[in-house]
């Protein structure tokens, strides 16, 4: 089966620009999350959805980080404006249902200068 | 707070030996506890889980100890090779909840 596809996978921008970054999950996987890998740190969860509905966002900064899942399928977090702590590797990762192993994409190491 | 402990950030151990990583929590609700592997540039791969109902998980070289009371879980690889060269990660959650909690990871370095 194919994998969590994510894009991009390096950009590279100023602070207070705004950044995209978009998942696809693994086909038939209702379950969708985000994380944000901070450097020596272990992932963090942002953002989770259950097809296109918010499970849990209790630890997203919501004042500049945004997520959707329209059709339930990929889905796309978007920071605006970026802050040099948001330098991080953001993980998407998906499963068929909450609570089981989840599988990850490769990331997008996302730089802010 | 972290929720999840990996206190040894590296490892290092001899091809063929037994490699044992350490994981600590310090939710007593959690219940379910997962072992993940990274390489550079590649996103975490799942390697092997535990739900506290058990007090041990064996997949081939792996094994996954679990102790309750110690709130303390291991990986055991063995015999380690050098492509288990890589960062592993424990993660925990309440199997009814939602979050999946991780640790802050070692990276095993396996010497030919």
């Amino acid at each position: 089966e194919a994998g969590v596809a994510q894009s991009p996978r390096y950009k590279i921008i100023e602070k207070r620009q705004s950044v995209a970054f978009w998942c696809n999950p693994i086909s038939g996987h209702a379950t969708l999350y985000w994380y944000q890998q901070i450097l020596g740190q272990g992932p963090k969860l942002l953002i989770q959805f259950q097809n296109n509905g918010v499970v849990d966002d209790s630890q997203l900064p919501k004042d500049r980080f945004s997520a959707e899942r329209l059709k339930g399928v990929d889905s796309t977090l978007k920071i605006q404006p970026a802050k040099l702590e948001d330098s991080a590797v953001y993980l998407c990762a998906s499963s068929q249902v909450p609570g089981e192993p989840q599988h990850f994409g490769d990331g997008t190491r996302l730089s802010i200068l | 707070d972290q929720q999840v402990k990996q206190n040894s950030p590296s490892l290092s151990v001899q091809e063929g030996r037994i490699s044992i990583l350490n994981c600590d929590y310090t939710n007593s609700m959690f219940d379910y506890f997962l072992w993940y592997k990274k390489y550079p540039a590649e996103g975490p791969t799942f390697l092997i889980s535990i739900s506290s109902i058990k007090d041990k998980n064996e997949d081939g070289r792996f094994t996954v100890f679990l102790n309750k009371s110690a709130k303390h879980l291991s990986l055991h690889i063995v015999p380690s090779q050098p492509g288990d060269s890589a960062v592993y990660f424990c993660a925990a959650s309440v199997i009814a909840g939602n979050q999946f909690y991780f640790g802050t990871g070692t990276s095993l370095t396996v010497i030919p």
